[in-house]
């Protein structure tokens, strides 16, 4: 089955940088755009990236624009999230996603960056 | 971006009861739109793309329909697992943009 999984969260201080990494298992990574989303405490989703198939094409959400890089590499299926300059608000749990393959998408389960001094 | 209003914030409901959850977006978005079911701790689950069409193993009792500016979910009948936050996302336009939720309690 499809299986998506984050890693990289932790704290770091306001203004530094921080790269998130995501790996996907169970599908024909190389056929699939991906997103990243996040959730700040307590509070709704919010879509904040998506990258295509073969990289061609990227969006962003424009509170990130300018600050946040996505990339992916198709011979590791892995997705990443470069995020510099860092604020307090950029506090939240990020998720990885699958574009829907077919009737579904697929979400990790998340993981968690403290933006704090 | 497109702004989603989701309405009621909060739905005090009674298992058996049916749910019904709303969403306008600021601009049309075709039928490019989508309903998640978020619980505590755990990622979205997608229920609703494209407005209507369920997703992979979701029950026959959500049902989702609308186009253009205004979309509904409706849970014919709550389960116990239903109580949980809605958000509705519209995939129109870029950058996509997620409703603020709606959380269906009993």
């Amino acid at each position: 089955q499809v299986q998506v999984v984050e890693s990289g969260g932790g704290v770091v201080q306001p203004g530094r940088s921080l790269r998130l990494s995501c790996a996907v298992s169970g599908l024909t990574f190389s056929s699939y755009g991906m997103h990243w989303a996040r959730q700040a405490p307590g509070k709704g989703l919010e879509w904040i990236a998506v990258i295509w198939y073969d990289a061609s094409q990227k969006y962003f959400a424009d509170s990130v624009k300018g600050r946040f890089t996505i990339s992916r590499d198709n011979s590791k299926n892995m997705v990443y999230l470069q995020m510099n300059t860092l604020r307090a608000e950029d506090t939240a749990v990020y998720y990885c996603a699958t574009q829907r393959v077919d009737s579904n998408d697929y979400w990790g389960q998340g993981t968690l960056v403290t933006v704090s001094s | 971006e497109i702004v989603l209003t989701q309405s009621p914030a909060t739905l005090s409901l009674s298992p058996g009861e049916r749910a019904t959850l709303s969403c306008r977006a600021s601009q049309s978005v075709s039928s490019y739109s989508a309903w998640y079911q978020q619980k505590p701790g755990q990622a979205p689950r997608l229920l609703i793309y494209d407005a209507s069409n369920r997703a992979t193993g979701i029950p026959a009792r959500f049902s989702g329909s609308g186009s253009g500016t205004d979309f509904t979910l409706t849970i014919s009948s709550l389960e116990p697992e239903d109580f949980a936050v809605y958000y509705c996302q519209q995939r129109s336009n870029w950058p996509w943009t997620f409703g603020q939720g709606t959380k269906v309690e009993i």
